[in-house]
């Protein structure tokens, strides 16, 4: 079966670092995504994982064991900005046209 | 500007009215996709399109039909909308070759009375 499971919620202070958990567990795999999502407006990307390690982009980190069915968003030097939800999202298939959303983590970061 | 748009952004509708939710990108993407997203649920594919006359089922496909006669475009078809269908969807596209982000368009948020 298809499972994915993150936090429903977190806090975090700015300036901070928080890492977010996803779980997972897919008929088939290639990879993971993580998007960002404000309030009411449309997912934005972040980072997508094939290999296991963990991959940087600027401020935000992305791990991922693949053995394990296990990634993490790492968000460093938290900013007020960065208070959104969080979609972990591995593929649903062996390619890239099925992916799967978990519930996404609800990120608040306070001053 | 590359963008995913969608049409209408709002639309509140009675239970049977056929309605259309237009898609359109412009960023010459052969894979385009649907989604709709539910507290609780998160986002579940609806139905995705490989590229043009190729349609396929995400995972809930039931109540909803698509076409993709153009490559810019992906319509979203609901025949006879109920009220389970009141949701926010989201429609998005993606280059088959080099990057796999998905561009997302800004949401319909759909209210079936």
């Amino acid at each position: 079966g298809q499972n994915i499971d993150q936090p429903t919620e977190m806090t975090a202070t700015e300036g901070a670092i928080v890492q977010i958990n996803c779980t997972y567990q897919t008929s088939g795999f290639n990879g993971l995504f993580w998007y960002q999502q404000h309030a009411g407006e449309a997912p934005t990307f972040l980072s997508y994982n094939v290999l296991d390690g963990l991959e940087e982009k600027g401020r935000f980190s992305s791990f991922l064991s693949r053995s394990k069915g296990y990634s993490y968003l790492l968000l460093k030097e938290l900013q007020m900005k960065d208070s959104a939800s969080y979609l972990c999202a591995p593929t649903g298939s062996y390619n890239t046209d099925k992916l799967i959303f978990g519930t996404g983590t609800r990120l608040q970061v306070f001053p | 500007e590359a963008q995913v748009t969608q049409n209408p952004r709002y639309l509140i509708t009675v239970t049977g009215k056929k309605l259309t939710v237009t898609c359109s990108q412009n960023m010459n993407h052969e894979y385009m996709s649907w989604y709709r997203q539910d507290p609780g649920l998160g986002l579940r594919q609806i139905y995705y399109s490989m590229n043009v006359e190729v349609t396929d089922k995400g995972d809930v496909p039931e109540g909803y039909k698509v076409s993709r006669k153009e490559k810019r475009n992906f319509p979203l078809i609901l025949e006879s909308p109920s009220p389970n269908q009141t949701s926010l969807y989201f429609c998005a596209s993606r280059s088959t070759s080099g990057s796999s982000e998905q561009f997302f368009g800004p949401g319909t948020r759909l209210t079936v009375l």
